[in-house]
């Protein structure tokens, strides 16, 4: 089975741009959830789809924005950039995104905001 | 809120020796998962702990949660180069109605041939 795959691998934007980062989950997966991970931060919860359609939410701005597809693709969008924003973006898929169920990450898109 | 506290936050040990790594909650634990990163990539899992007292092993790997469901360790056996990068551990955490996994900040470890 091919795992989390996500694009673009690496993305240098600017300050006032928008990014869409996509992650295709692994085949029967129906649950998608973004994390960022920064050096002071560590890895934070962004959200989670579900069926296309947003379950869970973390504490990040409105800027941050996702969606899923019908083939259970997600992609998340970030808006207005700004140097924070630069971080390692990973996504995790697991079958029902059910409490202690396991979520297997992507190999990440790492963002540089300049 | 729930937090995860790492111990230690990094590791420098030498080839074939053994090592543990702590992962301490403030709260009950229900699902606590043990990844594994290399610097800058995604995150592979190693093992998940569900009940107290439960411990599991893979290859030289061996994780364990506690009677009281509130720390975890994980303990490297003759440890080798192949074992360095951050270590994470993580738990389910139910928030304002909210599931998410949360983490800890990760233990960096250094194997030395």
């Amino acid at each position: 089975k091919a795992g989390v795959t996500q694009t673009p691998r690496y993305l240098i934007k600017t300050r006032g741009q928008q990014v869409t980062l996509s992650c295709s989950p692994i085949s029967g997966h129906r649950s998608v959830s973004w994390y960022q991970q920064t050096p002071g931060q560590g890895l934070q919860f962004l959200f989670e789809y579900f069926s296309e359609t947003q379950r869970n939410k973390g504490n990040f701005p409105g800027r941050f924005s996702g969606r899923q597809f019908s083939n259970s693709r997600s992609e998340m969008n970030v808006s207005t950039l700004e140097l924070g924003d630069s971080a390692l973006y990973l996504c995790a898929s697991s079958w029902r995104g059910a409490l202690q169920e396991t979520q297997y990450f992507g190999p990440g898109t790492r963002l540089l905001v300049l | 809120s729930q937090e995860l506290e790492q111990s230690p936050q990094s590791l420098i040990v030498q080839e074939g020796k053994n090592l543990t790594i702590n992962c301490t909650s403030s709260k009950t634990l229900y699902g606590l998962y043990w990844y594994k990163q290399k610097y800058g990539e995604g995150l592979i899992f190693l093992m998940m702990l569900q009940k107290g007292g439960e411990e599991k092993s893979h290859e030289k790997i061996t994780a364990k949660l506690d009677e009281k469901k509130q720390q975890s360790s994980l303990h490297i056996t003759a440890s080798q180069p192949s074992h360095a990068g951050i270590y994470l551990c993580g738990a389910d955490k139910i928030e304002g109605g909210s599931e998410k996994l949360v983490f800890g900040k990760g233990t960096k470890l250094t194997v030395n041939p």
